[in-house]
């Protein structure tokens, strides 16, 4: 089943450079969330949405954008990276905000 | 301010050995609760999840949870592990009031065989 995808797998960058990590669900589920994990943090919101063009700020949010034009696909966008972002991204979904939700695969990003 | 706490950053244990994992949160209000695993380079994946009734929550893999209301705790059990359980968990809170998820920092759990 496709279910969510992240793309890129992978990617490096310099600081000062425009990213954007795209997120792709099959399921149709309202929420869609992106995450940071960094070691000793665990997983940290930077933004979710509860659906199509909604968006809300989460406990990590500076320096990210974020857009959904269409439920299926939730772009996160880092305007002008800097190295402390670089972690590894996991995008979820869910079809309600209170229900276990689905993980991709994660875009690890590095910025030198 | 809201938060999960994972007790320990890395347990290491032997095969066949008996498994606690602590988590407890600080929010006030209802909560649903959950224990996700992460398989080395793979993405997170539901243990379990706690919502309402029992206060003990079988999952996947032979893994239980307790829900402790008094303690605001949830912690995550396993009899016995294997090799395979070797990975890392995550206990996450929602706080149903205004939809809010949180994670805590993660325990890596090794089992030598």
């Amino acid at each position: 089943d496709a279910g969510i995808t992240q793309s890129p797998r992978y990617k490096i960058t310099e600081t000062g450079r425009q990213v954007t990590l795209m997120c792709h669900q099959t399921w149709s589920h309202s929420y869609m969330f992106w995450y940071r994990q960094d070691l000793g943090h665990g997983l940290r919101l930077i933004y979710y949405s509860a659906a199509a063009d909604i968006t809300d700020k989460g406990e990590v949010s500076d320096g990210y954008v974020v857009s959904r034009s269409k439920t299926e696909n939730f772009p996160l966008t880092l305007e002008s990276a800097t190295r402390s972002q670089t972690s590894v991204y996991f995008c979820a979904s869910s079809g309600y905000s209170n229900q276990p939700q689905h993980f991709g695969d994660g875009t690890r990003l590095s910025i030198l | 301010a809201q938060s999960v706490s994972q007790h320990n950053h890395h347990v290491i244990l032997s095969e066949a050995a008996s498994l606690e994992l602590g988590c407890n949160y600080s929010y006030g209000g209802t909560v649903n609760l959950f224990w996700y695993v992460q398989y080395p380079g793979q993405h997170l994946q539901l243990l379990l999840k706690y919502f309402s009734g029992d206060p003990l929550v079988k999952g996947i893999k032979g893994f239980e949870a307790e829900f402790i209301k008094s303690k605001f705790s949830f912690n995550l059990r396993k009899p016995s592990v294997q090799w395979s359980d070797t990975a890392e968990y995550f206990c996450a809170v929602n706080l149903m009031e205004n939809n809010d998820m949180r994670f805590g920092a993660g325990t890596r759990l090794t089992v030598k065989p």
